[in-house]
Order: C-alpha cells, then sequence, then structure tokens
C-alpha cells in the first residue's frame, strides 16, 4: 500500500518556539492532504485540509495564524506550529490522498509526538 | 455534523475470547466506514473498510459489519491474542472527497 511518512517522530521545544512538521507521500502524489491532532486518550481531530497549490482549510476552532499549513507539492505538506504553548503537546498525523479516480483512501503517517515545555 | 460513538470506550478480556467492538455514527449519509487499529503512541493502521453499498468486510479473524439505515457497525475479533491488544477506532466519510471522522476509540486488553 501507499506509504506516508512523518518527520520529526518526536520534537521538544521551549514554549515560545516554532516547530515544523513534515509530511511526505513516499509513492503517489497526493493531491489533498488532512492533519490531525489527538489528546491523550482521545480520538483524531480534524485540523484542517490542504490541497496542493491552494490555501489550506482550517476547521472550526483551529487557528490558522498558530498552525500554518503549507502544501507546495503533490509530495509534501508541512504544518508549522507557531509560538508553541504547553496547551500545544499532542499527537499530530497527516493523511495523504491522491487525487486519482478511486483514490479516496486516506494514507496515515506514523505521527509526531509535539511536547512543548 | 457528523458524530461517531464508539463503546464500550474500554476492554478487558481473556485469550481466546470472541468479543465485539461497536460503533454508531449520527448521520447514515456515508460514503464508506474504515476500522482502524491503534498502538500505544504509534499511528494507524487500517484494518477493514466497508464500502455504503456492502454489509460486511472479512480479514482473518476480523470481521466488520455495516448497517447504515442504523448508523451502526460492529467490529468482530474471533479467537482473540494478545497482540491484538490496542486500541480501535472506527470513522466514517461522507463523500469520497471529505475527510474521515473518528470515533474515540475502544480500548482493548486481551489477557493472555
Amino acid at each position: 500500500g501507499a506509504v506516508v511518512s512523518q518527520h520529526p517522530s518526536r520534537v521538544i521545544c521551549k514554549s515560545g518556539t516554532s516547530v515544523k512538521i513534515e509530511c511526505r507521500s513516499l509513492d503517489f502524489q497526493a493531491t489533498t492532504m488532512f492533519w490531525y491532532r489527538q489528546f491523550p486518550k482521545q480520538s483524531l481531530m480534524l485540523m484542517a485540509t490542504s490541497n496542493e497549490g491552494s490555501k489550506a482549510t482550517y476547521e472550526q476552532g483551529v487557528e490558522k495564524d498558530k498552525f500554518l499549513i503549507n502544501h507546495a507539492s503533490l509530495t509534501l505538506s508541512t504544518l508549522t506550529v507557531t509560538s508553541a504553548h504547553p496547551e500545544d503537546s499532542s499527537f499530530y498525523i497527516c493523511s495523504a490522498r491522491s487525487g486519482l479516480v478511486g483514490g479516496e483512501t486516506q494514507y496515515f503517517g506514523p505521527g509526531t509526538r509535539l511536547l512543548v515545555l | 455534523k457528523q458524530e461517531v460513538t464508539q463503546i464500550p470506550a474500554a476492554l478487558s478480556v481473556p485469550e481466546g475470547e470472541n468479543l465485539v467492538l461497536n460503533c454508531s455514527f449520527t448521520d447514515s449519509a456515508i460514503y464508506n466506514l474504515q476500522w482502524f487499529r491503534q498502538d500505544p503512541g504509534k499511528g494507524l493502521t487500517s484494518l477493514l473498510l466497508i464500502q455504503s453499498s456492502q454489509r460486511e468486510q472479512t480479514s482473518g479473524r476480523l470481521n466488520a459489519s455495516l448497517d447504515k439505515s442504523s448508523g451502526r457497525s460492529t467490529l468482530y475479533i474471533a479467537a482473540s491474542q494478545p497482540g491484538d491488544s490496542a486500541t480501535y477506532l472506527c470513522a466514517v466519510r461522507r463523500s469520497g472527497n471529505t475527510p474521515l471522522v473518528f470515533g474515540k476509540g475502544t480500548r482493548l486488553s486481551v489477557i493472555a
């Protein structure tokens, strides 16, 4: 099956700094990527949807100026957590979907654990 | 807005037991439903995907059923093993272009 990678797998940063998380589709072109956030013992909550070359669409309650999403190519999307605070500590998971007919399957990355001190 | 509920939230069973995990969703107009497994601190592994026109899917010891009209799905695990211990997530999609909406999951512990 299709493979999605994320980097880094784990990051610890100080409060007030910015953190960038990369999501790559390794063997297919992802016209759409989704970013989810998962708090401990909670489900995955969709943060935003990004289509290649377009601005991301954010879910209600997600600050677009805080969570910057760039989907500049068909294989790479980045999520930047700006001025991170301890409450941003979470597990961030990206998901990618190809634009091919019948390509509605979402493939998930392994996740990035963010800890803000 | 679609809401997905999974019951129970946690389940502990002895090895070898057959078990059923439940998933319900509020909007029956779904495109497909998917069951995932998540190990602690890890990403998602897709287990079974049921299209809206299907009633069940099987893979090995796993069987998932779908009753779209009543907004329910079940995941049946036969002859459970300690290696089945994980969180099982149910997710639905409204259309081919929309993202998956997840339930909170069922944390399963299979005790040897």
